[in-house]
């Protein structure tokens, strides 16, 4: 069993304030990283999918960037939106079909 | 297309009742996964699916069952329900593994008295 740590496990910042948040995995076990946001109530959405060490993705103010020699990719979010507010979940893929997830970010932006 | 559908949406069971959750996607998807959510945690994986009449367990399959009859449709089945299964439930699909991205249903919440 894979072990996905996010940290930290919550954030609260005002609105307009930058944030970041990490996702660490095994470096030798790697195929594909996977960020999706989760609203309360709603089921997970897609954010980025992450292969090559260095890649870095960015959605609007959303960004990610991936490290796979050190085991970790961080998700960035400018200037946060009370919309922002959701729980950010990363999840490590083999190839062999199995998703970890990690336990979540909660992200909760006051206006 | 409705993309991933899953009933009932909520349910009560009694302890050592059997249910099957039902799930179907309708975007030709080869993979199916079956997930639950406990309070505070993400999700864990129960089963999942490379194609129809191909499933293997997952992280926590332990009083569960599928079957994989059809691409559209992934049934999990709880056989004898204790409390410990009290969770919410979530279906998802995706085209193959690994790089691709996974695509959920609403989830069912299920609680066992």
């Amino acid at each position: 069993i894979l072990n996905v740590e996010q940290s930290p496990q919550s954030l609260h910042v005002q609105e307009g304030d930058s944030t970041n948040f990490t996702c660490s995995f095994p470096s030798s076990n790697f195929y594909a990283l996977h960020w999706y946001r989760w609203e309360t109530a709603k089921s997970p959405e897609a954010l980025f999918v992450m292969t090559l060490n260095g890649d870095e993705k960015k959605k609007g103010r959303i960004s990610a960037t991936l490290n796979t020699k050190e085991g970790y990719s961080y998700l960035y979010i400018k200037g946060s939106q009370p919309e922002d507010s959701a729980t950010y979940l990363c999840a490590l893929d083999t190839n062999a079909g199995k998703s970890t997830f990690g336990d979540g970010t909660t992200l909760t932006v006051k206006p | 297309n409705a993309g991933v559908t899953q009933t009932p949406k909520f349910r009560i069971l009694k302890i050592g009742q059997s249910m099957t959750l039902q799930c179907t996607q309708d975007m030709n998807h080869n993979y199916m996964y079956w997930y639950r959510q406990d309070p505070g945690m993400g999700l864990k994986l129960i089963y999942y699916s490379v194609g129809a009449g191909i499933t293997d367990k997952g992280e926590v399959p332990n009083g569960y069952n599928v079957s994989r009859s059809t691409t559209e449709d992934f049934p999990l089945r709880l056989e004898l329900a204790a409390p410990s299964q009290t969770s919410v439930y979530f279906c998802a699909s995706s085209w193959a593994a690994g790089r691709e991205t996974q695509y959920f249903g609403p989830g069912t919440r299920l609680l066992v008295l």
